[in-house]
């Protein structure tokens, strides 16, 4: 089975400053992908960055980038110079390559608010 | 390029009513997938199509929710005697299936209230 850990359940920021919404996961499955969706109050998921497990480099997408480390099981993701339209739920999600189908496997999120 | 559509965007039912959800696709996608999101929690799995086949089914797929994707093209979600607990967004998700990341693209989703 697999699990995503998102401890932050709300986070501010200012306009124009970088910042981090943290993820963590479990799984038993040697190879999977991990993404980052966002969710405006309208509710459609909007896909962000992907990340493989074999990945050798941190992947990254304009002003989206994630820091992967592989051993401490974590997907951090950083949106860089924050704009006002920023403001909305993050969600982490995880699929194992193997044995667990396709279906993604998501955090609780955290709700992002961009500030002036 | 059009992107995964919902109809209807909501809908409010009584308690006892059934109820049906439309999923159309990117075009060229192959995969189709069905997912429940509730108040404060990420989607949730329900099930997924590979063309018109029906691959995995999630335990939350009680006996009183079916899926069809008759022709490999758009699907429909059918939940009967709806009860509260039913009141949730249900989201559709579709994805090419021949890339390794085979990302899936999300709809704008189903906002299902049950009076």
């Amino acid at each position: 089975a697999q699990k995503i850990t998102q401890t932050q359940p709300g986070m501010f920021v200012q306009e124009k400053e970088a910042v981090t919404l943290d993820c963590t996961y479990d799984t038993s499955d040697p190879s999977y992908g991990l993404f980052w969706y966002k969710q405006p109050s309208s509710g459609e998921m909007i896909f962000l960055i992907y990340q493989g497990s074999y990945d050798q480099q941190n992947a990254t997408e304009g002003r989206y980038s994630l820091n992967f480390q592989k051993a401490r099981k974590s997907a951090n993701l950083v949106i860089s110079a924050s704009q006002l339209g920023d403001s909305a739920m993050y969600f982490c999600a995880m699929r194992p390559f193997t044995g667990g189908g396709n279906k993604l496997t998501f955090g609780t999120g955290t709700q992002l608010k961009v500030e002036l | 390029d059009t992107g995964v559509s919902q109809d209807p965007r909501h809908k409010i039912t009584k308690r006892g009513q059934n109820v049906t959800f439309r999923c159309d696709p990117i075009s060229e996608h192959n995969r189709l997938y069905w997912y429940r999101q509730t108040l404060g929690q990420g989607p949730e799995f329900l099930t997924y199509f590979q063309n018109e086949a029906q691959l995995e089914k999630s335990r939350l797929l009680s006996d009183r929710f079916s899926a069809e994707r008759p022709k490999g093209s758009f699907s429909t979600l059918e939940i009967q005697r709806t009860e509260q607990g039913d009141s949730a967004m249900y989201l559709c998700a579709s994805s090419f299936g021949g890339l390794s990341t085979d990302t899936q693209y999300f709809g704008p989703g189903t906002r299902l209230t049950v009076l």
